[in-house]
C-alpha cells in the first residue's frame, strides 16, 4: 500500500523567504509526526499529531515554526522567515496511534536555506 | 532529559563478520527501546523493538536485548550482508509519552 508521502523532496529557498511542506500520511494512521534531521545527527522531535490537533508541540524551536492537520489526516509545516540554520531534512512520519505503534517514515523534505 | 547514545560509526565490515552497534540510554521510568534503520534513498523503518527489560527484540537476524541493568539496547547480527549497508538508530519511548527520541544514527558499511 501508499506510504508516507512528503512535497516537495527538496525545497531551495533564500533567507527570510516562506516555505510550506507537505506530509501525507498512510490512510487510517491517527499519529503523525514531524522530526527534523541535520547533518550526522539523529531525528529530533518537532511536534506530534493525534487527529486534528497538536497533542505536543515542545520540539518547535521558536514562534517561525508552525504545523497544521485541519482533516486529521494531511499535515503541512510552515516556517516563516526562514533562516540558514533552517536548513535540514525534515521527516514526516505516522502510526496507528496507541501508545508504541511503530512509527512509519516518509523520505524526508530536504530544506536548503540560502 | 531523557536521551539516546549510539556508538559512532562508520563501521566497515566484511561480508559474514559479526556485528555489533551499541546503544545506551537515559531515561525516566521504564521506556520502550527501538532500532530503526534507514536503506540508502528510503524512509527510516522499523527493525526490531523490545517494550519491557529483558526483552529480546529480532527481525532479519538482527537481535537486541533490553538490559535495565546497563540501560543498554546493544544490536547484533552473527553474519552481516552487503544488504545490511544502511544507517542505524537506537530510540527509546518513555511511557505514557508519544515522544520518540533517537539516536545520532552509525553508519554500516558492508564490504563483498
Amino acid at each position: 500500500g501508499a506510504g508516507v508521502s512528503q512535497t516537495p523532496s527538496n525545497k531551495v529557498t533564500e533567507k527570510g523567504k516562506y516555505v510550506e511542506l507537505r506530509c501525507d500520511p498512510i490512510s487510517g494512521h491517527t499519529a503523525l509526526y514531524w522530526y527534523r534531521q541535520s547533518l550526522g545527527q539523529g531525528p529530533e522531535f518537532l511536534i506530534y499529531f493525534q487527529g486534528t490537533g497538536a497533542a505536543d508541540d515542545s520540539g518547535l524551536p521558536n514562534d517561525r515554526f508552525f504545523a497544521v492537520r485541519p482533516e486529521g489526516s494531511v499535515s503541512t509545516l510552515k516556517i516563516q522567515r526562514t533562516e540558514r540554520g533552517d536548513s535540514a531534512v525534515y521527516l514526516c512520519a505516522s502510526s496507528l496511534g496507541s501508545q508504541g505503534s511503530p512509527l512509519h517514515f516518509g523520505n524526508g523534505t530536504r530544506l536548503t536555506v540560502t | 532529559g531523557d536521551s539516546v547514545t549510539q556508538m559512532e560509526g562508520p563501521v566497515t565490515l566484511s561480508e559474514e563478520a559479526f556485528l555489533t552497534i551499541n546503544c545506551t540510554y537515559t531515561a525516566t521510568g521504564y521506556p520502550s527501546l527501538f532500532w530503526y534503520v534507514q536503506y540508502p534513498g528510503e524512509g527510516l523503518q522499523l527493525l526490531l523493538k523490545a517494550t519491557k527489560a529483558d526483552d529480546k527484540g529480532s527481525n532479519k537476524g538482527f537481535e537486541a536485548t533490553y538490559r535495565k541493568e546497563t540501560t543498554s539496547f546493544h544490536l547484533e547480527k552473527g553474519s552481516v550482508q552487503v544488504s545490511d549497508s544502511a544507517v542505524y538508530f537506537c530510540a527509546l519511548l518513555t511511557s505514557g509519552t508519544y515522544k520518540y527520541i533517537f539516536g545520532t544514527g552509525t553508519r554500516l558499511k558492508v564490504l563483498a
